[in-house]
């Protein structure tokens, strides 16, 4: 089945600079690729996904691009505010399927 | 904004008792799922839950597990006889279709004692 791998774990960065978080998956028929976030106590909220059949996504401070070729897909999030600390997940759905498999999360947090 | 919503937020439960958790998917959904979390671990898939039958299931969804969808408006999981590492908590979501956005609910805290 589909294999999820993230980095990193724990994420510190200043007010308005920039945030990365990446993630590899295993399965090179997966074609869908969402980000959750995740706030204390709180479902996992839909910011952005993409799909297999593009390379790129952005929705004002949020990007995510994709590397089919490579099987990764990273989350870029600019001009980082105390309100984006949360824990981010990324997801893939596996060939034929539409469980989602979670990788095991970013804790980000945005120092003021 | 729809939402998916969930009850109760939190479940205290003896080991060995049943449980049932409920779930109010986006009303003009069609696919149903519920998933979990173990303390400071990943989300973990469960079940999909398509035209009133289980589409896949993962090996988390043993014989003690089953869901449904009672009315037109929610749908349940049913864990028979909790056990101790079934604390946890779970997620359910829905999608319009099978490939679309999944939106989840704010979970149930469920804690078997």
């Amino acid at each position: 089945g589909e294999n999820v791998e993230q980095h990193p774990s724990t994420l510190s960065v200043q007010e308005g600079d920039s945030a990365v978080i990446k993630c590899t998956y295993s399965d090179s028929a997966s074609n869908y690729f969402p980000w959750y976030k995740q706030e204390l106590g709180k479902g996992p909220q839909l910011i952005i996904d993409i799909r297999s059949n593009v390379g790129e996504k952005k929705d004002q401070r949020i990007a995510v691009t994709l590397n089919k070729t490579a099987k990764h897909f990273s989350l870029h999030i600019t001009e980082t505010q105390p309100e984006d600390s949360a824990v981010y997940f990324c997801a893939a759905t596996g060939a034929g399927s539409y469980q989602l498999t979670f990788g095991k999360g970013t804790k980000l947090s945005v120092i003021p | 904004e729809p939402e998916v919503t969930q009850t109760p937020s939190h479940q205290v439960t003896q080991m060995g008792q049943e449980v049932i958790l409920r779930c109010v998917p986006i009303s003009n959904h069609l696919y149903f799922y519920w998933y979990r979390q173990i303390l400071g671990q990943k989300v973990e898939f469960l079940v999909s839950f398509y035209n009133n039958e289980i589409s896949e299931k993962s090996e988390i969804f043993d014989d003690q597990f089953s869901v449904e969808r009672p009315d037109g408006s929610n749908f349940t999981l049913k864990i028979r006889s909790t056990k101790l590492e079934d604390s946890a908590m779970y997620f359910c979501a829905s999608s319009g279709q099978g490939a679309d956005t999944q939106y989840f609910g704010p979970g149930t805290r469920l804690t078997v004692l």
